[in-house]
């Protein structure tokens, strides 16, 4: 089950940052928080992931709050290609083939505005 | 990168007829892949999660009859509707896990949209 929420949908001026926010509240110690994104009619693509500390990729920075109940995904320049359904998942990591599935939650539709 | 293809990427088939659904991993080899349904502006929803060489585990609520997951090698794995009705109706999308790439190598294919008439 999806342990996240986020806000259903969001807009975004083309060139400006995106700020796409996720509350997971009963994080384990032990679980990452992972963002990906799906554009209309395409397999979800793999943004970025963190344990507690701050990330940057060429993609995108994700923000986690101290007490690791809540992130923020950025994406510093949005472009219209960035228009897609953004998740984020909750997930721990295992060495058996159980636990390391992925349950997508509702997501943020998030459209970037020329 | 990883690279995960599935084919065919969009079937229509009539009602009653079994329809099957490849997801191989291109450049790389999976033990364990997973198969996801999502209906029009939804979540994609997790049905299976297939392992190599052994029998897949359902999620709760998914038949296992009626989605036969066969993951017969480390590249590929399949899932046949079988009996397809109209509700069967969807947007099936796999995935698998590149170990090499560590705990984030999930690459997901690119779905198959599948009609049922």
């Amino acid at each position: 089950d999806a342990k996240t929420t986020q806000p259903p949908s969001m807009d975004c001026a083309e060139g400006r940052a995106a700020n796409l926010p996720c509350n997971h509240s009963t994080i384990s110690g032990n679980e990452y928080v992972y963002w990906y994104r799906q554009i209309h009619s395409q397999g979800p693509q793999y943004i970025i992931h963190g344990l507690k500390n701050n990330e940057t990729n060429e993609m995108a920075s994700l923000i986690i709050t101290e007490d690791r109940k809540s992130s923020t995904l950025i994406l510093p320049h949005a472009t219209l290609r960035d228009t897609a359904v953004y998740y984020c998942i909750v997930r721990a990591h295992s060495g058996s083939n159980t636990g390391n599935q992925f349950y997508f939650g509702t997501g943020t539709s998030l459209t970037v505005i020329p | 990168g990883a690279v995960v293809s599935q084919h065919p990427s969009r079937v229509i088939c009539k009602s009653g007829t079994s329809v099957k659904i490849e997801c191989r991993s291109l450049d790389f080899q999976a033990t364990t892949m997973f198969w996801y349904r999502q209906f029009p502006k939804k979540s994609l929803m997790l049905m299976a999660t297939s392992n190599e060489g052994s029998k897949a585990t359902y999620e709760q609520g998914v038949e296992k009859d009626k989605f036969l997951i066969n993951h017969a090698s480390l590249t590929l794995s399949t899932l046949t509707v079988t009996s397809a009705h109209p509700e069967d109706s969807s947007f099936y999308i796999c995935s698998a896990r590149d170990q090499s790439q560590g705990h984030y190598g999930y690459t997901f294919g690119s779905g198959t949209r599948l009609t049922v008439v």
